[in-house]
């Protein structure tokens, strides 16, 4: 069993839907948590970025994590054609020494 | 844009040559990454480096080396490439502490060994 788990997808959504992307963990030791985002051919970028439990929001990302389910998710609200790409979770139990990435899901927004 | 520069960005290159990597960065970091990239597998961890001459091993590290004479430059060497090394690699950098010490990634560069 991987340590993070991650739906591969494709998630398919019109454009201006409310989109819920999310990874779960088997390790009770992560503390940091973190999204990216990656478009075709190209590097991750860094998108929402906790610690510990509790919800992060900034703009029309919403970063939550519940550590008592092992659970973290990505809100993505009135999503946009650009925002098509792969997000990838993160996390960490000791900072960014040593993070383990979820395999990333495929999203899709159409016009 | 966290100033890191990777080359080559594509590469093929013949089963048992040596292959190496280079990623370059400008806003003097102390600590640099090497990453590779597989469908069904994420991103993991080759080897990373805290300092001149300061490197560890990462998740996957066997079958490479790593090595850094100067601040702004991190090599990752294929000794010996073989098939199961066809990838894209990412080099990251460390942020500093006012973005959370964060880690940014460079382009990538896809290596494919024949």
């Amino acid at each position: 069993q991987k340590e993070v788990e991650q739906d591969p997808g494709p998630l398919s959504v019109p454009e201006g839907a409310i989109v819920s992307l999310n990874c779960t963990y088997s390790n009770s030791a992560f503390q940091y948590f973190m999204w990216y985002r990656q478009y075709s051919r190209k590097g991750p970028e860094l998108l929402m970025y906790t610690y510990s439990s509790g919800n992060k929001e900034d703009g029309r990302f919403t970063a939550q994590v519940d550590k008592s389910s092992k659970y973290i998710s990505l809100f993505i609200r009135d999503s946009q054609p650009s925002d098509s790409a792969t997000y990838l979770c993160a996390m960490s139990a000791t900072g960014f020494q040593k993070l383990v990435f979820g395999t990333g899901t495929r999203l899709l927004v159409s016009p | 844009d966290a100033g890191i520069t990777q080359s080559p960005r594509h590469k093929v290159t013949e089963t048992g040559t040596p292959v190496t990597l280079r990623c370059h960065q400008t806003e003097n970091h102390r600590y640099m990454y090497w990453y590779r990239q597989d469908p069904g597998h994420g991103l993991r961890l080759i080897h990373y480096s805290y300092g001149v001459k300061d490197t560890d091993k990462g998740e996957v590290s066997d079958g490479y080396s790593v090595s850094r004479s100067k601040t702004e430059d991190f090599l990752l060497t294929l000794e010996s490439a073989t098939s199961s090394q066809t990838s894209v690699y990412f080099c990251a950098i460390r942020g500093t502490e006012s973005s959370g010490n964060t880690i940014y990634f460079g382009e990538g560069s896809w290596l494919t060994v024949v």
